[in-house]
């Protein structure tokens, strides 16, 4: 089965200052998906990014970006000029052949003026 | 575009009592999810459809959990009867298609309370 691991609870930076979140996750398939969900205090999970696994090339969404490395199944999230309102929880997620997607248990972000 | 529209937005119930969720999925979406969200299991996926028929369950905790989706622009989640460990928020999303990587829209979620 596969698994999502949010090695971070939690974590605090200073507005402007770049932040990497970081996820690992297991899986036997060698074709699927990653994503990160952001879910701020509003409650409403909102897509930030995602990378299909056979696309080396890492994705990049204006300020967000992710350090794909398919061999060490590690696939982190990097916040660049980060803004209080990217204050929120961060989900890292996996779908596979069954199209479910599974959840890390989150980082909690805080963006601090 | 209206998104995924869940309601109630809370719900406080006593236990015992019945509960049921309410979701409109995107149109055009054929694929509908359901998952509960709590502090000590995080999103856990309860079950899901593919143009309104149930495909993978295994997720549901209980039989006191049920899913319907009678038709393409409606579902629902209940618990009958509920117990104070159903206390989560319960998201429900739609997608396009079987595994473009588009990932999921959500709705809003709703806040279940039983006390």
């Amino acid at each position: 089965a596969q698994t999502v691991t949010q090695s971070q609870p939690e974590m605090s930076v200073q507005e402007a200052e770049t932040v990497t979140l970081s996820c690992t996750y297991d899986t036997s398939e060698n074709n699927y998906y990653l994503f990160w969900y952001k879910q701020p205090p509003s409650r409403q999970m909102i897509l930030v990014i995602r990378q299909e696994a056979y696309k080396q090339q890492n994705a990049t969404e204006n300020r967000f970006s992710v350090n794909f490395q398919k061999a060490a199944k590690s696939f982190s999230l990097k916040i660049s000029d980060s803004q209080l309102g990217d204050t929120a929880m961060y989900f890292c997620a996996f779908m596979g052949r069954d199209d479910k997607i599974i959840f890390g248990k989150g980082t909690r972000l805080h963006i601090l003026p | 575009d209206a998104g995924v529209i869940q309601s109630p937005r809370h719900e406080v119930t006593e236990m015992g009592q019945e509960v049921t969720l309410r979701c409109k999925p995107i149109s055009g979406h054929d694929y509908l999810f359901w998952y509960r969200q709590t502090m000590m299991r995080g999103l856990e996926l309860l079950i899901y459809f593919n143009n309104n028929v149930p495909i993978d369950d295994s997720g549901m905790p209980e039989d006191r959990f049920s899913a319907k989706m009678p038709n393409a622009s409606f579902s629902t989640l209940k618990i009958q009867p509920s117990e104070p460990r159903d206390s989560a928020v319960y998201f429900c999303a739609s997608s396009l298609g079987a595994g473009p990587p588009y990932g999921y829209t959500f709705g809003s979620g709703t806040r279940l309370t039983v006390v």
